[in-house]
């Protein structure tokens, strides 16, 4: 079975700086997809940025970029001249390529922008 | 496009009773998908529907939850004789079935068991 594993229940950045969210997932497959998503207080959770595992190069949307390394199992998130919008919890996701059914979710990261 | 929907968004019900939960996805995306998610986790697979057909339950889903989703439309979620540990939230989704953009999450419903 997949596990997805974040090892940051809470991040703080200050406001313009950048911050990176960890991620690794256990997995046999080798093609795969990773996701970031962003869940404000009390709102609907919405999709970042998604990275197919045969692609070496890293996704990029915006200020938002991943750090992906297939070997080491491992998918961060980087967030560039963060701003006080981006506060939220965010949660990697794991979902097989050829059985598109169900993700497996992180259990998340909060993260804090000071201003 | 006005996005998913769910209702209600809140529903406050006594232990043993039943419930029902309705979502509407996106037109155009024909995979549905319900999560629930409890405080300080993150969401736990309950179910998809590709089209009207159910293709996949989790089997951490009693026989008490069922899931309906007529003519390939909207769904429902029932939890039938609730228990204190059913209190969360519990999310809906959609997506393409050709095109893995990810999920289009709806605003969930938070289910408290008194």
């Amino acid at each position: 079975a997949q596990t997805v594993t974040q090892s940051q229940p809470e991040m703080s950045v200050q406001e313009a700086e950048t911050v990176t969210l960890s991620c690794t997932y256990d997995t046999s497959e080798s093609d795969y997809y990773l996701f970031w998503y962003k869940q404000p207080p009390s709102r609907q959770m919405i999709l970042v940025i998604r990275q197919e595992a045969y692609k070496q190069q890293n996704a990029t949307e915006n200020r938002f970029s991943v750090n992906f390394q297939k070997a080491a199992k491992s998918f961060s998130l980087k967030i560039s001249d963060s701003q006080l919008g981006d506060a939220a919890m965010y949660f990697c996701a794991y979902r097989n390529f050829t059985n598109a059914g169900k993700s497996t979710f992180g259990d998340g990261t909060t993260l804090t922008v000071k201003p | 496009d006005t996005g998913v929907s769910q209702n209600p968004r809140h529903k406050i019900t006594k232990r043993g009773q039943n419930v029902t939960f309705r979502c509407d996805p996106i037109s155009e995306h024909n995979r549905l998908y319900w999560y629930r998610q409890t405080l300080g986790q993150g969401p736990e697979f309950l179910t998809y529907f590709q089209n009207e057909a159910q293709l996949e339950k989790s089997r951490l889903l009693s026989d008490r939850f069922s899931a309906e989703r007529p003519k390939g439309s909207f769904s429902t979620l029932e939890i039938q004789r609730t228990e204190q540990g059913d209190s969360a939230m519990y999310l809906c989704a959609s997506s393409y079935r050709d095109r893995d953009y990810g999920y289009t999450f709806g605003s969930g419903t938070r289910l408290t068991v008194v």
